[in-house]
């Protein structure tokens, strides 16, 4: 079983539209979650840390459930420029696992 | 923080040959690291370095060689390799005992073996 699974989509959604996804992890012991975003042929850059308390970042707002082990991330308004890969990972000192990332094509 | 620097951005190599990658930041990271990623896969771990000592192999084969030459620099040489090798080869840094480990990533040397 993998460390983090994704539902790897994808969601194709029209501008304007709010679009939810969630990742699940295996291991208790991941003490920091994190969702990445990754373009086509690009390397992965932060998009935001996940807490529990739930926490924003514009039109972001990343969740974490330590009960149910389950991470999600909702993207409101979507733009055209939120069409990309989005990675759910957990962090455990400085072994990271990432999961296999879930597409978001976001249309005009 | 600013960013990671990998150098070459595009590599070719035959089976024979022997090549470095270079990895190189100036943010005081003292955590490095080295991923490989395939098409449409998420990317897996293979080296990491904490204060410039090899902390992490994830079993790696030893056709890929890691050195730390200093804080700010990270290399991966490579030889021998096998096509299925070819992939985008990711360095990355943190700032290791934050609990925290926020991953900034180089652009990638992507890495073809004919």
């Amino acid at each position: 079983r993998k460390e983090v699974e994704q539902d790897p989509g994808p969601f194709n959604v029209p501008e304007g539209a709010t679009v939810a996804f969630n990742c699940t992890y295996s291991n208790s012991a991941s003490q920091s979650f994190f969702w990445y975003r990754q373009d086509c042929r690009k390397e992965p850059k932060l998009l935001m840390s996940v807490y529990s308390s739930g926490n924003e970042d514009g039109r972001f707002t990343a969740q974490l459930n330590r009960a149910s082990q389950y991470i999600s991330l909702l993207i409101r308004d979507s733009k055209l420029s939120d069409s990309a890969t989005y990675l759910c990972v957990g962090s455990n000192d400085y072994k990271l696992s990432f999961g296999a990332g879930t597409t978001v094509t976001v249309r005009a | 923080d600013t960013e990671v620097t990998q150098t070459p951005k595009h590599l070719v190599m035959g089976m024979t040959n022997k090549k470095s990658l270079k990895c190189e930041q100036h943010m005081g990271h003292r955590a490095m690291y080295w991923y490989k990623q395939k098409a449409k896969k998420p990317p897996e771990l293979m080296f990491v370095y904490s204060y410039e000592k090899l902390s992490i192999n994830e079993s790696v084969p030893s056709r890929f060689s890691p050195e730390c030459p200093n804080s700010s620099l990270l290399n991966l040489h490579l030889h021998a390799l096998q096509p299925e090798d070819s992939a985008l080869y990711l360095c990355a840094s943190s700032r290791p005992g934050t609990g925290s480990e926020k991953l900034f990533f180089g652009s990638g040397t992507q890495l073809s073996v004919l």
